[in-house]
């Protein structure tokens, strides 16, 4: 089992920019997530789907769109990027079921807006 | 308490020191208390997961306790070794199925 993928592993924008970040687990999980790192801020929640075909705001969604493209992909669009959304993103899943929703993280994206 | 917060923000231990975190969230609608182990340039790695008030869970010299009643939990570590350095999360969910992470306590261990 891969677990949770992630592509690119790093990427380097210009302002205004668009792109998309790819995530992919096999491991049956029925919710998935999108987070930020920053430093200092910890990890911050984008959006998430708590099962496919929904799709949810978290707590900093401004400038960003997903889809939940099956049960295993969960892809984050920026459509114009701004030097504000210079950070690592971190995919995750987790299965409500099992486990209390204990989530299982992809290795991340280092994503620099210039 | 609204957020989930941590202390304390980093650490520097000796080699062989035991050391304890804390991490504080909130008590109403609690549902699970999740602590990550998360090491440079790598992702967070889950450790335990905790529902139950009075839980105790224990993973080699690693240790965890949950108090849901006052809203916190700690984490023990017993001889610290340098491969204890990383970043400890903690993260606590209700009933939106939503974790909400601390900041994270930084340990570095010396050798």
């Amino acid at each position: 089992n891969a677990g949770v993928t992630q592509t690119p592993k790093f990427q380097v924008l210009k302002t205004g920019q668009s792109m998309t970040l790819q995530c992919a687990q096999d491991m049956n999980h029925n919710s998935m997530y999108w987070y930020r790192q920053d430093p200092g801020m910890g990890l911050r929640l984008i959006y998430y789907s708590a099962s496919e075909g929904t799709t949810d705001k978290g707590e900093v969604p401004n400038g960003y769109n997903v889809s939940r493209l099956n049960k295993r992909e969960f892809s984050l669009r920026l459509e114009s990027a701004a030097p504000s959304q210079t950070s690592v993103y971190f995919c995750a899943s987790s299965d409500w079921d099992r486990e209390a929703d204990t989530q299982y993280f992809g290795p991340g994206t280092r994503l620099t807006v210039l | 308490i609204l957020n989930v917060e941590q202390s304390p923000q980093s650490l520097h231990v000796q080699e062989g020191d035991s050391t304890n975190f804390t991490c504080s969230f909130p008590s109403s609608n609690f549902y699970a208390l999740h602590w990550y182990r998360w090491e440079t340039a790598k992702s967070p790695e889950a450790l335990f997961v905790m529902t139950l008030n009075g839980d105790e869970k224990k993973k080699g010299r690693i240790s965890a306790t949950l108090n849901t009643k006052e809203g916190y939990s700690y984490l023990y570590i017993k001889g610290s070794q340098p491969e204890d350095s990383a970043t400890y999360l903690c993260a606590s969910s209700g009933s939106a199925r939503q974790l909400t992470f601390g900041s994270g306590t930084q340990l570095t261990v010396l050798p």
